[in-house]
């Protein structure tokens, strides 16, 4: 069965940095870009950035572009997303997707990570 | 970026009766090959986003076809025939054309 497994709830201080992972199983780690989204209480989901796990190739949100970081370990299958200088706007809950260009659209997703800011 | 609006924002529904949510765009999400980057998701209570229309009118593996999308460039619908319980949840669509991708305000379907 395929999986997208992602790290437990985070909690942190404004003006730290959060680390979330999104470990893949049962289909091969390089096939597919893993993209990162976010959605607070109520709210639609935000769409932060995405990796090729193949090449390692980025592309971010301008929204996130000076605060995001994405990076992958393929001798792990996991990708993760790390959001720098935290403010309290960033509490959500961060999901892992997969994309799959055959269908344009992501098909597998993550259980989803919940981050508080808070001081 | 591609502003995505949905309505209606809430959605009561008899079981066995039809819904349908509209979804619009503020740029043609057609592409130059033909399809139309739109996608429709359905978020059950305390589940993570799960994939039902792709590329406008396709449903994803395993999807009742109860189930449809259509739609021209900015202008989209999903219908649901014979509504079920466990149709309950919040309606996403989303549009995949061009970065950042971006998702509607969602439709919360409930049963009366």
């Amino acid at each position: 069965q395929v999986h997208l497994v992602q790290s437990g709830a985070e909690a942190k201080k404004p003006g730290a940095a959060v680390k979330v992972s999104c470990k893949a199983s049962g289909y091969t780690f390089r096939d597919h870009p893993i993209h990162w989204l976010r959605q607070a209480p109520g709210q639609r989901p935000e769409w932060m950035g995405w990796i090729n796990p193949g090449n390692g190739l980025t592309k971010y949100s301008q929204a996130f572009q000076r605060r995001v970081r994405i990076s992958r370990d393929t001798s792990a299958s996991t990708v993760s997303m790390e959001l720098s200088s935290l403010r309290s706007e960033d509490s959500a809950v961060y999901y892992c997707a997969r994309y799959v260009g055959a269908i344009e659209a992501y098909d597998l997703w993550g259980q989803g990570t919940m981050v508080t800011v808070s001081s | 970026d591609i502003v995505m609006t949905q309505s209606p924002l809430s959605l009561p529904v008899t079981p066995g009766e039809s819904a349908s949510i509209s979804c619009r765009s503020s740029q043609s999400l057609l592409h130059s090959n033909g399809y139309k980057y739109l996608n429709w998701y359905l978020q059950k209570p305390g589940q993570s986003p799960q994939l039902l229309i792709y590329l406008g009118s396709n449903r994803a593996s395993g999807v009742p076809d109860r189930f449809s999308g259509s739609g021209s460039g900015t202008d989209f619908t999903l219908k649901i025939s014979r509504v079920e319980a466990e149709d309950v949840g919040v309606f996403f669509c989303m549009q995949v054309l061009r970065p950042p991708f971006t998702f509607g305000g969602g439709t919360k379907l409930e049963i009366k």
